[in-house]
């Protein structure tokens, strides 16, 4: 079962500064790597899927990068929108397929 | 667009089961996966199983097998997940997402994870 390690949990930046996320699995993981933003009483929200598609709506300063184990959110100009809890989700190739979630980092204003 | 409502909180005692109903619409019912995540209390997203609408076939992950059911009633686009045995780390928020399609079908483009229920809040206290 692949693992998604999400470090570190917490990361503080000013509003406009660029934010980096990581997202490490245990094992190639393919293509199929999400991520969600999760506000404070809201359900998760898609922003990325397939790696690096942004879902619909997602403003354009949300991108996704990464292969094999390896994979990266960029914030390229945080909005005060944008601190909240982000978590990368993996689904497996199966079958059956699964889903596993990263633990999630939280973007705090510093 | 596709829609997920779920069932209003729920308080239980140890022991008990709870069950967790998630209605659909805007979408074919039929055609997409329903996964279940809890979040407890602080905590990250936890993946419980799916269901697949058009079989009724499911997947649990197996810190939850033989606790979960996840069922379906296609006639009122709706889909339930049944938690027994409860405990009070059980106390957590359940959420239902649509998944990718259950066939193949040009006309199911949704993307996967794109729409989430509400969530619904089992408290377990005794």
């Amino acid at each position: 079962e692949v693992v998604l390690i999400q470090s570190p949990a917490t990361l503080s930046f000013s509003p406009g500064e660029r934010a980096t996320l990581s997202c490490r699995a245990s094992q190639s993981a393919g293509s199929f790597l999400a991520w969600y933003q999760q506000k404070v009483g809201q359900a998760p929200r898609l922003l990325i899927h397939d790696t690096f598609k942004r879902a619909t709506g997602v403003p354009a300063r949300f991108s996704g990068s990464g292969s094999g184990t390896d994979f990266t959110l960029t914030i390229s100009s945080l909005e005060p929108e944008d601190f909240a809890v982000y978590y990368c989700q993996l689904r497996s190739v199966g079958p059956p397929f699964s889903w596993t979630f990263g633990q999630g980092t939280k973007v705090e204003v510093k | 667009q596709m829609r997920l409502v779920q069932s209003g909180a729920e308080m239980k005692k140890p022991g008990a089961s709870v069950k967790v109903s998630c209605k659909a619409s805007g979408f074919t019912f039929s055609g997409y996966y329903i996964h279940w995540v809890r979040q407890s209390p602080g905590q990250g997203l936890d993946w419980m199983g799916w269901v697949n609408p058009n079989s009724g076939g499911t997947n649990y992950a197996q810190k939850f097998q033989g606790r979960v059911t996840l069922t379906r009633d296609t006639s009122i686009t709706t889909v339930y997940m049944e938690f027994t045995r409860l405990k009070s780390d059980d106390t957590a928020v359940y959420y239902c997402a649509t998944g990718g399609p259950t066939r193949h079908d040009s006309s199911l483009t949704a993307t996967e994870g794109a729409s989430w229920g509400q969530g619904t809040l089992v408290t377990v206290s005794s």
